[in-house]
């Protein structure tokens, strides 16, 4: 059984840096195929994909957040971090990590499961 | 980066309707499209994959279909735990999510 949970900061300092980490089990990040995304919702409204990390530590980003964003993974810990500097209230959100997995011997993917999600509160 | 767009954003229904939701794509991806439920404070839920095939455990009556550009989600009997709201994604390329679809209680 796959389980991912995320663990950070509830509250966060405008300006400030956020840190979150996901622990997960059931699974290896490095098994081909295999990833790990973040993935955002800011109260009533939709999610956002924020940034992946795959098996072979290839890493991408969400083009509109990507100056601000950073992934790593620890695989002898079963943990994915990301970092996000320069908080704003606009990042409120809960924030969500989930599996990345592949159909076998293809290349469609999909994100299961998910975390239960952190919510994370920019203010002062 | 490709760009998700759900219609409606929310619908009124009820139990027996059949529902449909549709997902456009900024540019063809395929059929490398997921969709997912999600309900009031919890995660979201994978339902289907490659815009058609349906994840183990996941009722008959949900379907999708579509390729290229033009996609569709539909409940064929809408049931009460279907209540929630809908999100396609894209997997073409890097993730995109699309606006989601809340579908209430008439």
């Amino acid at each position: 059984q796959i389980t991912l949970k995320e663990s950070g900061p509830t509250l966060v300092a405008p300006t400030q840096t956020l840190t979150l980490t996901c622990t997960f089990s059931g699974f290896s990040l490095s098994i081909s195929g295999v990833g790990v995304g973040w993935i955002r919702q800011p109260p009533g409204k939709a999610l956002e994909w924020l940034a992946l990390i795959y098996w072979d530590d290839d890493k991408r980003y969400s083009p509109s957040l990507k100056s601000r964003l950073t992934i790593t993974k620890d695989t002898s810990k079963n943990q994915v971090v990301l970092t996000m500097t320069n908080m704003d209230p606009v990042d409120t959100a809960t924030y969500y990590c989930a599996h990345r997995t592949s159909l076998t011997g293809t290349t469609v993917n999909w994100f299961d499961p998910w975390g239960q999600g952190t919510l994370v509160t920019v203010s002062s | 980066d490709i760009q998700m767009t759900q219609s409606p954003s929310s619908l009124s229904a009820s139990v027996g309707d059949r529902v449909t939701i549709t997902c456009r794509a900024s540019q063809s991806i395929r059929n490398y499209l997921n969709w997912y439920q999600q309900k009031p404070g919890k995660a979201p839920k994978f339902l289907i994959y490659a815009a058609s095939s349906l994840q183990s455990g996941v009722p008959s009556r949900f379907s999708g279909s579509g390729s290229g550009t033009d996609f569709t989600l539909t409940i064929s009997s809408l049931q009460p735990e279907d209540f929630a709201t809908y999100y396609c994604q894209q997997s073409y390329s890097d993730p995109s999510f699309g606006g989601g679809t809340k579908v209430e209680i008439k």
